[in-house]
C-alpha cells in the first residue's frame, strides 16, 4: 500500500540533545512537509521541499533542519536550539497530479525528559 | 495576511444534528480549501475540499459553503454520528495549492447520543 511512513510513533529527548524524525513516503510525491502540532495551535509548518536538494523554510523553522537527499525522504532533526521541542510531528506529502490534497504521517510525538 | 481563522474551538452536537464548522481568510490569494479530519493520535485526513469557482461542494454527509465576497467557508455535517467525533481542520493555499496550506487552529467536535 502506498503511503508515508513517520517512525518512530515516540520519541523522549533529553535536555541539549539532537534527535532525528523520519519521514518517508512511496507515493511517488514531489512535495513533502512537516508541521508541527500543539495543542489548541493547529498546524504550524517547520519547512517544506518541492523538489529533491531543495527546501524553504517555514513559519517556524528555528531550532530544526532537514534534508531531501532523495524523493521518498524528508527527515527533520530537532537540534538543541529548539527551546520547546514537546510537540506532535506530522510530515505530509503532495503529488502534483490527481489533485492537491496532502497525505499525512501518522505523527511523532516528541517529550523531552 | 496568511491567516484562516477558525471558529468554534469545540462543538457538542447530538446525534442525528447539523454541526457547523466555520472559516475565515483575508489572502484574496487563496484558491484551495481543504477540510481535514484528524483522530486522536493520527495523522489528519483529507475529507473533501473546494475551488473558488463553486459556492458549495457535496460529498455524503459532508458540505462545503463558500462565499468568496465574505471570505468565508463553512463545513457542514449532516445527522452528525457519534464516529464523526474528531478534530477538523480547515485550510488554504494559493497558486493553486503549490504554496504549502495554512492551517486553522482546529474544531474539536463531540457528538453525543
Amino acid at each position: 500500500d502506498g503511503g508515508i511512513t513517520q517512525s518512530p510513533k515516540y520519541l523522549f529527548r533529553k535536555e541539549g540533545q539532537n534527535v532525528t524524525l523520519s519521514c518517508e513516503q512511496n507515493l511517488n510525491h514531489d512535495a513533502m512537509y512537516w508541521y508541527r502540532q500543539d495543542p489548541g495551535q493547529g498546524l504550524r509548518l517547520i519547512y517544506y521541499s518541492q523538489i529533491v536538494n531543495d527546501f524553504q523554510k517555514g513559519d517556524i523553522a528555528e531550532g530544526y533542519s532537514v534534508s531531501r537527499e532523495k524523493k521518498e525522504s524528508f527527515p527533520l532533526t530537532v537540534t538543541s536550539a529548539q527551546k520547546n521541542p514537546t510537540a506532535f510531528y506530522l510530515c505530509a506529502s503532495r503529488g502534483t497530479l490527481g489533485g492537491y490534497g496532502y497525505t499525512f504521517g501518522s505523527g511523532t510525538r516528541l517529550t523531552v525528559v | 495576511q496568511q491567516q484562516v481563522k477558525q471558529s468554534p474551538q469545540s462543538l457538542i452536537v447530538q446525534k442525528g444534528g447539523i454541526s457547523i464548522i466555520n472559516c475565515a481568510y483575508e489572502n484574496t490569494a487563496f484558491d484551495y480549501f481543504p477540510w481535514y479530519q484528524q483522530f486522536p493520535g493520527k495523522g489528519p485526513a483529507l475529507l473533501i475540499a473546494i475551488r473558488p469557482d463553486v459556492s458549495e461542494k457535496k460529498e455524503g454527509r459532508f458540505t462545503i459553503s463558500f462565499n468568496k465576497s465574505a471570505k468565508q467557508f463553512s463545513l457542514h455535517i449532516m445527522d452528525s454520528q457519534p464516529g464523526d467525533s474528531a478534530t477538523y481542520f480547515c485550510a488554504a493555499s494559493t497558486n493553486s495549492g503549490n504554496t504549502p496550506l495554512v492551517f486553522g487552529k482546529g474544531t474539536r467536535l463531540s457528538v453525543i447520543a
